[in-house]
């Protein structure tokens, strides 16, 4: 079956540090990829939808200068947080939908991520 | 935008009792998928309906989605502790992107 792969799946780092977390599509072209975000005990909340080829959409309250998206090739997409702070640590998750509407999403691994 | 309401928020059962998660929306919802996340982990795809009324069975799994298409529930039977982690429903709004319930966190004591 389709299967996304997310890399890393943890990182640990310093205040004001930049992270990039990848999504890969292994073995379908995925043209959108979506990135969640989700806090301890709670539920996945859609950042952004990444799209192949142009400019990613972004929730209503995310901040895009913050979490830039580049959506590179039809199997690749990543999401930076840019000068990271205690309050970004969260669980990172991206997924790519499984060939149009009414289609099941597959999601990565996930990337948890801990600003000191 | 579109949004589902899921309750309850956590529920603790003993092995062999019965779980039920329910979800609901105040506007008709196009279809509604259920996920299921163990601990540390990401959600993993169970199942979608899409017919009003549709009830479809996995094992132990019941699923249904109501007449009106407002609400859903999953049912399971006899619960195992491998059963235990957070279950999710989610609808797609008109696009490909989900929206997702907050999720029941379901326990289960050996």
């Amino acid at each position: 079956g389709a299967v996304v792969s997310q890399h890393p799946s943890r990182v640990i780092c310093k205040s004001g540090t930049s992270v990039k977390i990848e999504c890969r599509s292994l073995d379908f072209q995925a043209t959108t990829m979506f990135w969640y975000r989700q806090f301890p005990k709670q539920s996945l909340m859609l950042m952004a939808t990444s799209n192949e080829g142009s400019k990613a959409t972004y929730e209503q309250g995310v901040e895009k200068d913050k979490f830039l998206i580049n959506h590179a090739s039809l199997t690749l997409s990543t999401l930076t947080v840019t000068s990271a702070h205690p309050e970004d640590s969260s669980f990172y998750i991206c997924s790519a939908p499984g060939g149009g509407y009414n289609q099941p999403q597959h999601f990565g691994d996930g990337t948890r991520l801990s600003i000191l | 935008g579109q949004q589902v309401m899921q309750i309850p928020q956590y529920q603790h059962v003993q092995e062999g009792e019965d779980f039920t998660t329910y979800c609901n929306s105040s506007t008709t919802l196009s279809n509604i998928q259920w996920y299921k996340q163990r601990p540390g982990g990401h959600p993993v795809f169970l199942i979608q309906l899409v017919k009003s009324g549709e009830v479809k069975k996995q094992k132990r799994l019941t699923f249904q989605f109501g007449e009106a298409k407002k609400n859903s529930s999953l049912h399971i039977t006899a619960t195992q502790t491998t059963d235990v982690g957070t279950y999710f429903c989610a609808t797609q709004g008109g696009s490909e992107k989900l929206v997702f319930g907050k999720g029941t966190k379901l326990t289960v004591n050996p």
